[in-house]
């Protein structure tokens, strides 16, 4: 069975902290991707990548990074965390164009 | 720049009867569009897809129609059941020209409730 494991499923931080969001997935997918889910606006793409150590930037990139040492494990980065930043955090993998969820993290930046 | 478009914030339906959720999107280059399906506090799965090579495509209880020149698709579900309650989203992505890596760009979602 599919299985994307993402470490926290809440997390409350201060401003200016460095968070790390991590995602496990164990299908020996290539593509990993971030997304953050905000009301009204649905998932947006945060970073994407498609191969160890390979990055490319989504739709709103902006505040964070990402790192792909294994081809398993991909994280999310919060440099210096902004309330405008408190949002549900959902990881994904695919093989092709079906991509398959963590159970997400909801992160508050206070 | 919204390529994907859920008009419907919310939709409220009857037990038995059918539901219908619309997409609309911008982009000629989408040619693999997703349904996915979102409960509170899970992430979202995946329910249903089409090609664009198709107009429809089926899955129990799951329809997916797509119109090509109008750039719109439509998930209907028949009959509808309390347990299908929850944020369902679009996805599209384009396939051909090139290396996609799987992206998908999302519509903002629309909340159904069933109701008993």
């Amino acid at each position: 069975d599919v299985k994307v494991t993402q470490s926290s499923r809440y997390l409350v931080k201060r401003t200016g902290e460095k968070v790390f969001l991590e995602c496990v997935q164990d299908m020996d997918h290539e593509n990993m991707f971030w997304y953050r889910q905000d009301p009204g606006l649905g998932l947006r793409l945060i970073y994407f990548s498609y191969d160890v150590k390979m990055k490319e930037k989504g739709d709103i990139p902006e505040g964070y990074s990402v790192s792909r040492e294994k081809k398993e494990r991909f994280s999310l980065i919060l440099e210096s965390a902004s309330t405008n930043q408190t949002s549900m955090y959902l990881c994904a993998s695919s093989l092709w164009d079906v991509q398959y969820f963590g159970a997400g993290t909801r992160l508050s930046v206070l | 720049d919204q390529q994907v478009k859920q008009n419907s914030p919310s939709l409220s339906v009857q037990e038995g009867r059918i539901s219908i959720l619309n997409c609309d999107y911008t982009n000629s280059m989408f040619d693999y569009f997703l349904w996915y399906k979102k409960y509170p506090a899970e992430g979202p799965t995946f329910l249903i897809s089409i090609s664009s090579i198709k107009d429809k495509n089926e899955d129990g209880r799951f329809t997916v129609f797509l119109n090509k020149s109008a750039k719109h698709l439509s998930l209907h579900i028949v009959p509808s059941q309390p347990g299908d309650s929850a944020v369902y989203f679009c996805a599209a992505s384009g396939r051909a020209g090139g290396t996609s890596y799987g992206k998908l760009t999302f519509g903002q979602g629309t909340i159904l409730t069933v109701h008993p």
